[in-house]
């Protein structure tokens, strides 16, 4: 069945520093991507989608390019703030989940000043 | 502006009891979902709805049903708390397939 995996936390990084979180996936089809962030304390929010091979989805300087041919859509910014600690995670909604969404265990990001 | 709102951010109730957790949207989705998030576990669908009156079980269904009368509001019910309950709780809901889903807060249920 369809699947996420993505990259293991916690993860603690400096103010300014570069962010990749690693997302691969397994689904039959194109499936939609999605990432979503929970800050805490609260529900998951979409920070950002793409719906087809080599879409780009970006929010708030965080970007992930669905990428058919690795099958990953890893979330990247550039510069992040304290601001940005959370738990992220990635998911899919495809073919064989239809209305349902598969999620990845989650990433919690710690950002220190 | 998109919402989902759940009867209460924090719950706690005592082994045995009912305990009944709504949610509403104001979208007009069709599908509407209920999640327990645990450390650890990530989220794990309990029971989705496609339509009014209708339901399907997610992957951890035991110890819990599920109401839905009316196409805005969808309720999880736990016949009989258990200490092993004790969770986050998280509504969702979504429009058609292959589409994104919105959350409501999330309810902290403690079972003592």
């Amino acid at each position: 069945g369809d699947s996420v995996t993505q990259m293991e936390g916690p993860v603690t990084l400096s103010e300014e520093a570069f962010l990749t979180i690693n997302c691969t996936y397994t689904a039959t089809g194109y499936p939609s991507l999605f990432w979503y962030v929970q800050y805490p304390g609260e529900g998951l929010q979409l920070l950002l989608k793409a719906t087809k091979a080599d879409d780009k989805g970006s929010n708030k300087g965080f970007e992930a390019t669905y990428r058919k041919e690795t099958t990953s859509f890893h979330l990247e910014k550039g510069s992040v703030q304290v601001s940005d600690s959370a738990v992220y995670f990635c998911a899919l909604s495809g073919w064989s989940s239809a209305s349902k969404i598969i999620f990845g265990s989650g990433t919690r990001l710690s950002i220190r000043p | 502006d998109v919402k989902v709102t759940q009867s209460s951010r924090y719950l706690v109730k005592r082994t045995g009891e009912k305990v009944f957790l709504e949610c509403v949207q104001d979208m007009d989705h069709e599908n509407m979902f209920w999640y327990r998030q645990d450390p650890g576990l990530g989220l794990r669908l309990i029971y989705f709805s496609y339509d009014v009156k209708m339901k399907e079980k997610g992957d951890i269904p035991e110890g819990y049903s599920v109401s839905r009368e009316k196409k805005e509001r969808f309720s999880l019910i736990l016949e009989s708390a258990s200490t092993s309950q004790t969770s986050m709780y998280l509504c969702a809901s979504t429009e058609g397939n292959y589409n994104e889903q919105f959350f409501g807060p999330g309810t902290r249920l403690t079972v003592l």
